[in-house]
């Protein structure tokens, strides 16, 4: 069971956005602003995409947005790409100077 | 360019001693922390722990009885050991730079605990 919730899987058509949540508590998502999010395609380690809750990386797609409510920070992915296909990954500090993640969330792009 | 190149045993019995190193290229090593992070088989990552070139760590509260990480700032690496493997220590182990914001990685390692 991981320390954060994240759906399963989601699905999407090319050009359609979807969004993926990461449900944690208030000692970690909804207390600090340093969620993360990671794509990771089939035997390649993650990539990051998302720090601070909304912040890019340099290169990094503005397709990709990070945003948080609460206890729940979300990843939404505009303008859908095959390549977009992926397993998503959500991490978050945690108070007592630890870091969680999420169990991860399957993309399919239909 | 940053690169991180890790290394270490592939394949471990039970009871034994999992010992992984992650050397940088690269960028500064002072400065950062520098993370362990596992992921099983099919399932999620987890956060095994990290350490900065000073060698002040931090680790998982489920693992932090049997983990040691260890820094050698001469050579610009850093290493994992867990001890007492079981099956469910079995994963691809990578390294990785930062914090709130890793955007290097090793290339992980698969790491087996079998009889």
């Amino acid at each position: 069971q991981s320390a954060l919730t994240q759906p399963r899987s989601v699905s999407g058509s090319p050009g359609q956005s979807v969004t993926i949540s990461c449900t944690g508590t208030s000692n970690d998502v909804g207390g600090y602003d340093y969620v993360s999010w990671y794509q990771q395609h089939p035997g390649k380690a993650p990539k990051l995409m998302i720090y601070d809750v909304s912040e890019r990386p340099s290169g990094v797609s503005s397709r990709f947005s990070g945003s948080k409510s609460g206890n729940t920070a979300s990843l939404t992915i505009s303008g859908l790409h095959i390549e977009d296909e992926a397993d998503y990954h959500c991490s978050s500090y945690r108070s007592g100077s630890i870091w969680v993640f999420g169990g991860g969330t399957k993309l399919t792009v239909l | 360019q940053v690169q991180l190149q890790q290394w270490g045993a592939g394949l471990l019995k039970p009871s034994q001693t999992l010992s992984l190193t992650c050397a940088v290229y690269g960028g500064s090593f002072t400065g950062y922390f520098w993370t362990w992070i596992r992921q099983p088989p099919g399932k999620g990552l987890e956060w095994i722990g990290e350490i900065t070139h000073a060698g002040r760590t931090s680790y998982n509260p489920s693992l932090k009885s049997r983990v040691t990480m260890s820094v050698d700032a001469s050579k610009n690496q850093f290493s994992l050991n867990l001890n007492s493997v079981t099956a469910a220590d079995t994963a691809i182990y990578y390294c990785a730079r930062g914090q709130y914001k890793r955007e290097y990685w090793g290339q992980g390692t698969l790491v087996t605990v079998s009889s």
